[in-house]
């Protein structure tokens, strides 16, 4: 069975750090394009970055850019999302999800997601 | 940055149609994707590249693409479509993905 399944949330003072992980089963991460993205309480998806197959080119949104860090362990099959520098505003629900060989392609599956809150 | 425009709440009858609408600047020339969420659930493609569903998802679901509005439409509506519906796209400027602002279904 596909799956993924996110940990590492947790409260955080604003300015803090944080590093997500997200475990990937039935598949091999970097034969797909992977992705992190967030839901703030209340709000829309918002895509955060993701990482292309096989050379891994990492993007992000301009809203983490600089400040977030993607990153991949192939040997444990897992994705992984530095947070520095949070701020209250990146309060949110994180989801990892796969991609398809394209990067554009739709994102099957997703994660249940681990909770982040940046609150002083 | 590229916009997608949902309403935020669309309600329906059992039995009836549900028609949810994600406007964009001709969203018509892009593939669009659409998500399922429910409460605690991880989102679930339920349409993609405009009109496709996935193994799984009940022919009740389609969609539709053209000009400035792309439309998912649920048929037949059952409690168990109570949820948020979400659209997305890959904006080729950015290289970036776009979601709409989400649209929760209640089946009344």
């Amino acid at each position: 069975e596909v799956q993924l399944v996110e940990s590492g949330g947790g409260l955080v003072q604003p300015g803090r750090s944080l590093r997500l992980s997200c475990a990937a089963s039935g598949f091999t991460i970097d034969d797909y394009a992977m992705h992190w993205v967030r839901q703030a309480p209340g709000k829309g998806l918002e895509w955060v970055s993701g990482m292309s197959r096989k050379s891994g080119s990492i993007d992000y949104a301009d809203s983490v850019k600089g400040r977030f860090t993607m990153s991949r362990d192939k040997a444990k099959n897992s994705l992984f999302l530095e947070m520095n520098n949070l701020r209250i505003e990146d309060t949110a629900s994180y989801h990892c999800a796969r991609g398809g060989s394209n990067w554009h392609h739709y994102f099957d599956p997703w994660g249940q997601g681990t909770q982040v809150i940046v609150s002083s | 940055s590229y916009v997608l425009t949902q309403p935020p709440s669309v309600s329906v009858a059992p039995g009836q149609t549900a028609r949810i609408t994600c406007g964009g600047n001709n969203i018509g020339s892009r593939s669009v994707h659409w998500y399922q969420q429910k409460p605690g659930q991880a989102p679930v493609v339920v349409v993609y590249d405009d009109t496709d569903r996935p193994s799984g998802i009940p022919e009740r679901f389609s969609g539709s693409n053209s000009g400035n509005t792309a439309t998912l439409t649920i048929s037949r509506v059952e409690a168990g479509d109570e949820a948020d519906y979400s659209c997305q796209v890959w904006d080729s400027s950015s290289d970036h993905f776009v979601f709409g602002t989400g649209t929760k279904v209640t089946v009344l």
